[in-house]
């Protein structure tokens, strides 16, 4: 099946500083990429929708300035949570979408877990 | 604005018994997934449901999508230990899995 991987997995970080979190499609190409938050005990909440070689889409109330999306081949995109707050805290799963199919399933990341200190 | 809501949220019960989550959903979509998410992990596609009247099964959970009703139910047959896990529904109103709203989430947690 179609495998998603992030890095890192885990990540702790001082408040103020930038983080990137990569997602990538291993044995297919993905046009579209997603990426989504999650709090402890909540659901998944979309974020932004990456695509490839275009601006990213963003969610209402998400800061497009705050976490940066680039979705640069194919296979990556990434996601830089830039000057984190402590509130930024939170578990960061990607998904994709194959390209050229029908396109009816998201294939889902491992996650990142995010603590920012 | 899409509204997609699962019962009950917090579900116990023991080895052996059978169970439902529901899973309701505001606006028409002909798709809908159920997917597992074991603490600390990440989420595990379980069902695609298609169409109307769509019904799979897979071991001792079988998913049902009744679009007119816009209702989906996640039956539990004969509940075992190791199904213990957060079940989600998300509904997709593009057509194409291009935007998935999920549901608020179900904690099932069986008791031997």
């Amino acid at each position: 099946g179609a495998v998603v991987s992030q890095h890192p997995s885990r990540v702790i970080c001082k408040s103020g500083t930038s983080v990137k979190i990569e997602c990538r499609s291993l044995d297919f190409q993905a046009t579209t990429m997603f990426w989504y938050r999650q709090f402890p005990k909540q659901s998944l909440m979309l974020m932004a929708t990456s695509n490839e070689g275009s601006k990213a889409t963003y969610e209402q109330g998400v800061e497009k300035d705050k976490f940066l999306i680039n979705h640069a081949s194919l296979t990556l995109s990434t996601l830089t949570v830039t000057s984190a707050h402590p509130e930024d805290s939170s578990f960061y799963i990607c998904s994709a979408r194959e390209s050229g199919l029908a396109g009816y399933e998201q294939y889902f990341g491992p996650g990142t877990r995010l603590t920012v200190t | 604005e899409l509204k997609v809501e699962q019962n009950p949220l917090f579900l116990s019960m023991q080895e052996g018994k059978n169970y439902t989550i529901y899973c309701n959903y505001s606006t028409t979509s002909d798709r809908l997934y159920w997917y597992r998410q074991d603490p600390g992990k990440s989420l595990e596609s379980l069902f695609v449901l298609l169409s109307n009247g769509a019904v799979k099964q897979e071991g001792r959970l079988m998913a049902s999508l009744d679009t007119k009703a816009r209702l989906s139910t996640l039956h539990i047959t004969a509940a075992v230990h190791d199904l213990s896990a957060t079940y989600f529904c998300a509904v997709d109103m593009s057509g194409t899995a291009s935007k998935l709203t999920f549901g608020t989430g179900t904690r099932l947690q069986v008791t031997l």
